[in-house]
């Protein structure tokens, strides 16, 4: 199976401040990764997929990079509605499996 | 617009089976691989399995960890998806997503259910 490691597990920040979430990929997944945000009682809504694409709708003061095992996710400048939990997914192999995520809370 | 709504969900003795049922709308269900993943309370996502579309054979894949157990079924004419689950076990505990999954220039898990809470307990 491949192992994502995913990067702060939790993370406090500031209102306009600039966010990096990292990852990585046990073994190379060429591009087949997504980002996901989980708000409290919701459902995980698809930010970012291939690595770099936007879901539907989705601000583009998030974005992501990298290729192989290393990849990241950012947002530009933090928003108060942008408190929520953040998974990294490979898809490049079965079975598909998540970082363990990130939760992002507002200082 | 594309809906995807889970039903189903319960309390289930160890040992007990239940199905999951996901009504799909607003896509050609047909077409798109479909895939199951849960999430035990305060915890991470896991993934549960797929079933591909009928140009795959609507073929499934497991989760070690749900392989025997669980299985994964459709019906294109309904576009409902289904999860049947025996051999429940406390730590099957969980909320159950249904997601859409693999179609040629779609990305995958785009879409989710708002999920339905299993309970496994005695």
């Amino acid at each position: 199976d491949i192992q994502m490691t995913q990067s702060p597990s939790s993370l406090s920040a500031s209102v306009g401040d600039r966010v990096t979430i990292t990852c990585q990929a046990s073994q190379d997944i060429t591009n087949y990764l997504n980002w996901y945000q989980q708000k409290a009682g919701e459902a995980p809504k698809l930010l970012i997929y291939d690595v770099s694409n936007f879901g539907t709708g989705v601000p583009s003061r998030f974005s992501g990079s990298g290729s192989g095992t290393d990849f990241t996710f950012t947002i530009s400048s933090l928003q108060p509605e942008d408190v929520a939990t953040y998974y990294c997914q490979q898809y490049d192999s079965v079975p598909i499996t998540f970082g363990q995520g990130t939760r992002l809370h507002i200082k | 617009e594309v809906q995807l709504v889970e039903s189903g969900g319960g309390l289930v003795q160890p040992g007990g089976s239940l199905r999951l049922s996901c009504a799909a709308s607003g896509f050609t269900f047909s077409d798109h691989y479909m895939d199951w993943v849960r999430q035990a309370p305060g915890k991470g996502l896991e993934w549960v399995g797929r079933i591909r579309n009928r140009a795959n054979l609507y073929t499934t894949q497991y989760a070690a960890s749900v392989t025997g157990r669980f299985t994964i079924s459709r019906d294109d004419s309904s576009n409902s998806l289904y999860l049947h689950m025996n051999s429940l076990k406390t730590e099957d505990t969980a909320v159950y997503y249904c997601s859409r999954g693999y179609n040629f220039g779609y990305p995958l898990f785009d879409y989710w259910g708002q999920g339905t809470l299993v309970t496994v307990s005695s």
